[in-house]
């Protein structure tokens, strides 16, 4: 069975700062993955997936991910944090489309001025 | 608005109560799927629904059910609730596999659910 590894429950940045959420996955399958944003009293928005196309793959906001089969990552980045960034971000991974999503614990984004 | 709809926004009942949430997807997917958030155990899958037809079942309570109408809407019913039922309750949608899909899980903005 596929399960996701969000590594931090919290993450602070300062405004400008460099942003990497770390996701890792288990999957028996090259599977689909998935970076969704929670803000507060909100519903789940999709940032970016990665469907066994390109590896590095380019999100809504400036966001990004990278791929990588031999680590079984799949981190999201953003060059520089801006306060509008901080909310919940949730990693998931399904083994084949049309599956359920198996999301992770997911990690608080806090962005300092 | 993402296109999926969820009614009510929010939902305040007592212990012992049933009620039912209701999601409308996007226009055109046939799979809906149904989410618990809460704080102590995340997001969790509940149930799938595939044009009416049950598709996967996950941590899904007895006290629970869920159906999908021909109009692809669906309804989650929760009874005999419970204090540990408080949560919110998401429902998303997906397009079939075929040409031009994008892939994408798209969700409504949930039913906060509160049992008092």
């Amino acid at each position: 069975a596929q399960s996701v590894t969000q590594l931090g429950s919290h993450v602070s940045v300062s405004e400008g700062a460099l942003v990497l959420l770390r996701c890792n996955y288990s999957s028996s399958v090259p599977p689909y993955l998935f970076w969704y944003v929670q803000y507060p009293n909100q519903g789940l928005q999709l940032l970016l997936k990665y469907t066994s196309a390109a590896t590095l793959v380019k999100g809504i906001n400036g966001f990004e991910a990278e791929f990588k089969k031999s680590e079984t990552s799949f981190h999201l980045t953003k060059p520089s944090a801006h306060m509008r960034d901080a909310a919940e971000y949730f990693c998931a991974v399904s083994m084949e489309y049309g599956n359920k999503l198996v999301f992770g614990a997911g990690t608080i984004l806090r962005v300092k001025s | 608005d993402s296109g999926v709809t969820q009614t009510p926004k929010h939902l305040i009942t007592a212990t012992g109560q049933r009620v039912t949430l209701r999601c409308s997807p996007r226009s055109g997917d046939l799979s809906v799927y149904w989410y618990q958030q809460s704080l102590d155990q995340g997001l969790q899958f509940l149930i799938q629904y595939y044009n009416g037809e049950e598709r996967a079942k996950g941590n899904i309570l007895e006290r629970f059910s869920a159906q999908q109408f021909p109009d692809l809407h669906s309804e989650l019913n929760l009874s005999s609730l419970e204090l540990g039922d408080s949560a919110l309750y998401f429902c998303a949608s997906s397009a079939s596999p075929g040409t031009g899909t994008n892939y994408g899980y798209t969700f409504g903005s949930g039913t906060r659910l509160t049992v008092v």
